[in-house]
C-alpha cells in the first residue's frame, strides 16, 4: 500500500533563507508527483507537477525534484518570504490501482518570520 | 486562468438535513473529484467522475452521493447529514485528455459543520 510522508511536519525559518521540504513515498510505480500549497481554511493551489520520466521542474523561486528509485521528492524554495507561509503538500498519482488514485502526504507547515 | 468554484464556503446544517455542495469549473475538464480533508486523516477521495453522467466511488463513499448532469458541474449530496460528516470538502478537476499526467486543480473548499 502506497504511503506518502512529509518531514518535517512544521518548519520555521527567517525571511530570506533558502529551504527544502521533503516528500517520501513507498511505491515507485507512480505516474507523477504534484506539489501544492494550502493557506489556512482554503483549497489547494497547484505549484509544480513532475512526471515520472522527469527529474525536476522549476517555477520562479520554486524547484521540485523527483528521484523515483529512492521514493523521494524535494521542494526547494529560494529566498523565502513571509508570503510563503502556508502548508505544503505533495501527492503521488499511483499506477497500480484500478481507479483514479492520488495519495496525499500530511503536509509541512511552513512559517517564514519577517 | 483555471477556475473551480465551490458555491458555499461555509455551511451549518442540522443532523438529518439533506445537503448539496456544488462545484463548477470553467476549464472544460472531463474529470472531477470530491475530497474531504480532516485533521490527522489528510485528504480522502469520496467520489469522482470521468465525464457527464458518469460517477465512480472513491475510498469513502458511504453516506454520500453525487450528480454530474452537465460537464461543468459536479454536485456532492449528503442525503442525511450526520455529525461525523463535519469536514472541509474540496472539489478538484483535471483535463481528461491527460488522465495519467494531468494537473489537479482545486476549488476554495466548503467548510461544513453538522450540529
Amino acid at each position: 500500500k502506497q504511503e506518502v510522508t512529509q518531514i518535517p511536519a512544521a518548519l520555521s525559518v527567517p525571511e530570506g533563507e533558502n529551504l527544502v521540504l521533503n516528500c517520501s513515498f513507498t511505491d515507485s510505480a507512480i505516474y507523477n508527483l504534484q506539489w501544492f500549497r494550502q493557506d489556512p481554511g482554503k483549497g489547494l493551489t497547484s505549484l509544480l507537477l513532475i512526471q515520472s520520466s522527469q527529474r525536476e521542474q522549476t517555477s520562479g523561486r520554486l524547484n521540485a525534484s523527483l528521484d523515483k528509485s529512492s521514493g523521494r521528492s524535494t521542494l526547494y524554495i529560494a529566498a523565502s518570504q513571509p508570503g510563503d507561509s502556508a502548508t505544503y503538500l505533495c501527492a503521488v498519482r499511483e499506477m497500480k490501482t484500478s481507479y483514479d488514485k492520488v495519495i496525499f502526504g500530511p503536509g509541512t507547515s511552513l512559517s517564514v518570520i519577517p | 486562468d483555471v477556475k473551480v468554484t465551490q458555491s458555499s464556503r461555509y455551511l451549518v446544517k442540522r443532523t438529518g438535513e439533506k445537503v448539496f455542495l456544488e462545484c463548477v469549473q470553467d476549464m472544460d475538464h472531463e474529470n472531477m473529484f470530491w475530497y474531504r480533508q480532516d485533521p490527522g486523516l489528510g485528504l480522502r477521495l469520496i467520489y469522482f467522475s470521468y465525464d457527464v453522467k458518469m460517477k465512480e466511488k472513491g475510498d469513502i463513499p458511504e453516506g454520500y452521493s453525487v450528480s454530474r448532469e452537465k460537464k461543468e458541474r459536479f454536485s456532492l449530496i449528503l442525503e442525511s447529514a450526520s455529525t461525523n460528516q463535519t469536514s472541509m470538502y474540496l472539489c478538484a478537476t483535471r483535463d481528461g485528455r491527460a488522465r495519467r499526467a494531468g494537473v489537479l486543480f482545486f476549488g476554495e473548499g466548503s467548510r461544513l459543520t453538522v450540529l
